[in-house]
């Protein structure tokens, strides 16, 4: 059965904090994404990673730095947290098949005080 | 830049009822991808439609993609409480995106027995 982990479902830190969230995939997948989930904007890329230590912005990195330095983690860094960012983050992962379902981890509720 | 839409952002249906939700981009798209994320859950594959004027079903669910490959529609028949959740639509970002996609804000479903 395939598997998105994510470190934790729920997290609550304060303003100016560094904050790591963990994605693990156990499916030998190439791609995978960092979004967050806000009522009504639907699903926002953050960044991307088709490879090992290879990234890519995403629509909204301002304030977000990722790392990938095997291919089955990557991590999303707020290097100082702030009340905006305050959401759901989703971690995904993909094939590179033209077929490329993604696969959604179970999300990371972040609140910033 | 790409932009997908979807609409209507919100639907009540009477269960038993049918209903449409439509998704349109301002670019045309190689393929289409639907998701659907139940309350407290995240996003799960639904289906991908690839040709144009392409027709797929899934029991009561059945997807559409446009003759122009630039909008696409899920129509649901005698929906049930099961169909509770939002509906995303998404679109390849390029056409050389390695896999990332462009999500639409959802249209989230509420059904009444």
């Amino acid at each position: 059965d395939v598997k998105v982990t994510q470190s934790s479902r729920y997290l609550v830190k304060r303003t100016g904090e560094k904050v790591f969230l963990e994605c693990v995939q156990d499916m030998d997948h190439e791609n995978m994404f960092w979004y967050r989930q806000d009522p009504g904007l639907g699903l926002r890329l953050i960044y991307f990673s088709y490879d090992v230590k290879m990234k890519e912005k995403g629509d909204i990195p301002e304030g977000y730095s990722v790392s990938r330095e095997k291919k089955e983690r990557f991590s999303l860094i707020l290097e100082s947290a702030s009340t905006n960012q305050t959401s759901m983050y989703l971690c995904a992962s993909s094939s590179l098949s033209s077929y490329n379902e993604q696969f959604f981890g179970p999300g990371t509720r972040l609140t910033v005080l | 830049g790409q932009q997908v839409m979807q609409i209507p952002q919100y639907q009540h249906v009477q269960e038993g009822e049918d209903f449409t939700t439509y998704c349109n981009s301002s670019t045309t798209l190689s393929n289409i991808q639907w998701y659907k994320q139940r309350p407290g859950g995240h996003p799960v594959f639904l289906i991908q439609l690839v040709k144009s004027g392409e027709v797929k079903k899934q029991k009561r669910l059945t997807f559409q993609f446009g003759e122009a490959k630039k909008n696409s529609s899920l129509h649901i028949t005698a929906t049930q409480t099961t169909d509770v959740g939002t509906y995303f639509c998404a679109g390849p970002m390029t056409t050389d995106s390695w896999g990332k996609f462009q999500f639409g804000a959802g249209t989230q479903v509420v059904v009444t027995p």
